[in-house]
Parts: C-alpha cells; structure tokens; sequence
C-alpha cells in the first residue's frame, strides 16, 4: 500500500523563477492538501484540492496555484519566486467522507530560492 | 495563522520519563490531532481527540481534551530516544465544506540515552 509520494525532494530556484511539484495522495484518497512549513515553524495550510476543484484556501497569494487530476494526483505551482517562499512544501492526503479523519503526510519537497 | 499554540517550546527529558506537552487553542473545534515530525521529514499522525471526548489513549500515549479551557495536553509515558522529535497539535475547526487542520508551531522533545 503506497503512501504519499512527493517528487522532487529538494530543488534550488532563484528568485523570479516558477517551480511545481508534485504530489501522489495514499491509495483510496481522493482529497489533497498542501501546506508549507518554514524552518522551525509548524506547517501552515495552502490550499485542498477534492473533486478536481479548489475547495478551500489559506492565506496565500495567488502566485501559489494547484491542480488536481482524474487520478487524484496533485501539483502545486508558485510563480515569481521570493526568497521567503524557502521551505518545505507537504502533501497530505485523505478520505472526504471521513470529513474530520487524519492526515497522511509525504515527506515532503524542499525549495531553497537564492 | 496559528491557531494551536504549543507549551513548551522545547523538552529535554531522560529516557525512561514521561513527557508531558500541551497545547492551547482559540476557536471552536472539531477534533484535535496530534502529529510528529523526525527531522526534516514528513508528518506522522499520532492520535486524535473529538470535542465530545475527554481523554484517550493510544498505547504508550495519552491525550486529554479541555473544551472549556480550550487545551489539550499528549503525555508519552517511559521515554525512549526514538521519541526524540517535534510534535505538532492541530486542530479541525468547523467549517460548512471538507475540513482542513490549523497546526501550532512545534515542540521540540529530546529524550537523552
């Protein structure tokens, strides 16, 4: 049983430039979650993706964008990179109708932006 | 926004101790997770609490849940160094649409040999 993939591990952009990442969600999931976690800070959410659609968003601008796929399957891109957008981006994938279950995190995609 | 807050920042204890670490929230919730993090790597969900819920126990864990005081607190009973992480709580507020988890910013537990 896969759990949540994350690709890539670690990335080096400079600023300006535009990264995505990708994120597979556990088998039999079909709700993706993205939060960001600076260094030394607690993860703080994005955005959740259900059904292919936007359903909820965190204090973000919109340089940070997603999509999900038939599959499930996920991407986060951001735009115009700032050196604050430095940090680990996770995954987090779970079962809709459970509505208040657990999360079950990947390991994550480091961005480092020089 | 943070809406849990973590107590405390950092935790040195002997292996063999308990570990004792709280959390405290704002707003109304539906459940509270608690979640732990090895070094740079991705969140492991530990045990989760509902509103309606006081205590539970998931093996060497407990947590507790005051709704009136809005706090929590994960107890780890007889430490081992494998126990040394960051451990985060979260809480999942009431919303219309699919829930989402607000965490608080970490403690960091170290468990000396």
């Amino acid at each position: 049983d896969a759990g949540v993939t994350q690709s890539p591990t670690h990335l080096i952009k400079t600023r300006g430039q535009q990264v995505t990442l990708r994120c597979s969600p556990k088998s039999g999931h079909d709700t993706v979650s993205w939060y960001q976690q600076a260094l030394g800070q607690g993860p703080q959410f994005i955005f959740q993706y259900y059904e292919e659609e936007e359903r909820q968003r965190g204090n973000f601008p919109d340089r940070f964008s997603g999509h999900q796929f038939p599959n499930y399957s996920s991407e986060l891109n951001v735009n115009a990179l700032l050196l604050g957008d430095s940090a680990l981006y996770l995954c987090a994938s779970s079962l809709a109708v459970l509505r208040t279950g657990e999360l079950f995190f990947g390991e994550g995609s480091r961005l480092t932006v020089l | 926004s943070q809406q849990g807050e973590e107590d405390p920042q950092a935790l040195s204890i002997q292996e063999g101790e308990n570990a004792t670490m709280n959390c405290s929230y704002k707003t109304s919730i539906n459940n509270l997770q608690w979640y732990r993090q090895n070094s740079g790597r991705g969140l492991v969900h530990l045990i989760l609490i509902r509103s309606n819920e006081r205590e539970k126990h998931s093996g060497r864990l407990r947590v507790t849940l005051d709704t009136s005081k809005k706090s929590s607190s994960l107890l780890i009973t007889a430490s081992r160094a494998a126990d040394t992480a960051s451990y985060f709580c979260a809480t999942d507020t009431i919303t219309g649409a699919n829930s989402k988890l607000t965490f608080g910013k970490g403690i960091t537990l170290s468990v000396r040999p």
